[in-house]
This record gives structure tokens, C-alpha cells and sequence, in this order.
């Protein structure tokens, strides 16, 4: 994952906004996406975006790609205790990269 | 709903065994991948079929193997498996290469060589 870079952690109260960075560094990138990771689990899709549109978004979900920076953030409204989970962000091109993830704790 | 089994949520291994780790799909897909997950590093490819009998080697292929016999099922066999073999090993399927609309994962299968 080394081409695609998130922060390890993120921790926020419960009924806050989470906002979950990500750069990627290829621009040829045609799909981003957004996965998610619950404990014990595999990853599930929970967005993606194509690369030429800047905002997607989907209830509590909010996606911006800022194609200049190679930059792309999930906004997560409202957070709850069930969106405790790992975040993976992910490019493709020819195949699919992963970040690290990131760990999300929501905390009551 | 459409489905990626994995056969085995957890493993224990000893040192030297052949281990199979067995993946099959319900989706007709063509690609199949198996990645191997741990803390701080993500996902990282191990190899990936985008046919039956074909396959690719990933970013990280040395000391697996895989098969694919049949178009539903991936199997990543760990010849003589190892410590630093330990770890979460997920599988998925897409219908296209790119997976331009994502990736089906499996629930993983947690493996520990001891």
C-alpha cells in the first residue's frame, strides 16, 4: 500500500463529523474507493467515486477528490458507535492498491 | 446475495505443514486475488487469477502458491508454511481486472503458524 498513504488512527465522540484523509500518487487512477473493515471481518465497499467527479454522496457519507492534490476524504456525519471500524481507501488503475487503513474509534 | 466463502475463519499451523487456504465465489467473476493483511502495512497482493488455470504473481508472492482449477474457486497453498507466515489472509473476486466497481471480499481466514 505504499502508494496510497492514510493516517493509522482517528478517534472522535459520538454525533461528531469523522473526516478520513487520503493522498494517492498516480494520476491515471479512473476509480477511487472507500472500504470498510469491521472487527473479525473481511473489507466491504462501502463507496467509490470515478475520477471525474469531485463529490459524491451517499446519506451519511460524503466523498471529495481533489484530482489536483491527488487528495480524497470520506466525511462521515453523525458518527455512531457502528462506525467503529478499520477505513481503507483504495486506487485502480489496471489493479487495486490499498492504504493502510485507518482505525476509526467513536467514543459515547 | 452474492457471496465470497472463505472455508476457514481460523487456523493453527505447525512449522513445515502444507497449508491450503481455499476460496470460492458465487459471482461467475473472472478475477480472483488473495491479499495478506497486517497491522500498519494493509493489504498487500499476494496473486491473482483473471482466468481459470491463469496465474499472476503479486507484490509479495514468495513462499505461496496458488491454484485455479475451476472458475469459482482460488485456492493459496503455503508449501511449508512458516512463522512469519502468521497472519489475516483475505480473498476476493471482481469482474473486471481494475474492479472499477470494487472488489467482494471474503470474512478471512486468520492463520497461525507456530
Amino acid at each position: 500500500g505504499e502508494d496510497v498513504e492514510q493516517s493509522l488512527f482517528l478517534s472522535v465522540r459520538e454525533g461528531d463529523s469523522s473526516v478520513i484523509n487520503c493522498t494517492y500518487t498516480d494520476s491515471s487512477s479512473t476509480y477511487l474507493y472507500w472500504y470498510k473493515q469491521e472487527p473479525g471481518a473481511g473489507l466491504q465497499l462501502l463507496t467509490y467515486i470515478f475520477s471525474n467527479m469531485d463529490m459524491k454522496q451517499d446519506q451519511r457519507l460524503t466523498v471529495l477528490l481533489n484530482k489536483k492534490d491527488k487528495h480524497l476524504s470520506l466525511r462521515i456525519a453523525d458518527t455512531q458507535t457502528g462506525d467503529s471500524a478499520i477505513y481503507f481507501c483504495a486506487e485502480s488503475i489496471n489493479d487495486m492498491r490499498f492504504g493502510a487503513g485507518t482505525r476509526l474509534t467513536v467514543k459515547p | 446475495d452474492v457471496k465470497v466463502t472463505q472455508s476457514s475463519r481460523y487456523l493453527v499451523k505447525r512449522t513445515g505443514e502444507k497449508v491450503f487456504l481455499e476460496c470460492v465465489q458465487d459471482m461467475d467473476h473472472e478475477n480472483m486475488f488473495w491479499y495478506r493483511q497486517d497491522p500498519g502495512l494493509g493489504l498487500r497482493l499476494i496473486y491473482f487469477s483473471y482466468d481459470v488455470k491463469m496465474k499472476e504473481k503479486g507484490d509479495i508472492p514468495e513462499g505461496y502458491s496458488v491454484s485455479r482449477e475451476k472458475k469459482e474457486r482460488f485456492s493459496l497453498i503455503l508449501e511449508s508454511a512458516s512463522t512469519n507466515q502468521t497472519s489475516m489472509y483475505l480473498c476476493a473476486s471482481s469482474s473486471t481486472s481494475a474492479g472499477h466497481y470494487g472488489y467482494t471480499f471474503g470474512s478471512g481466514t486468520r492463520l497461525t503458524v507456530v
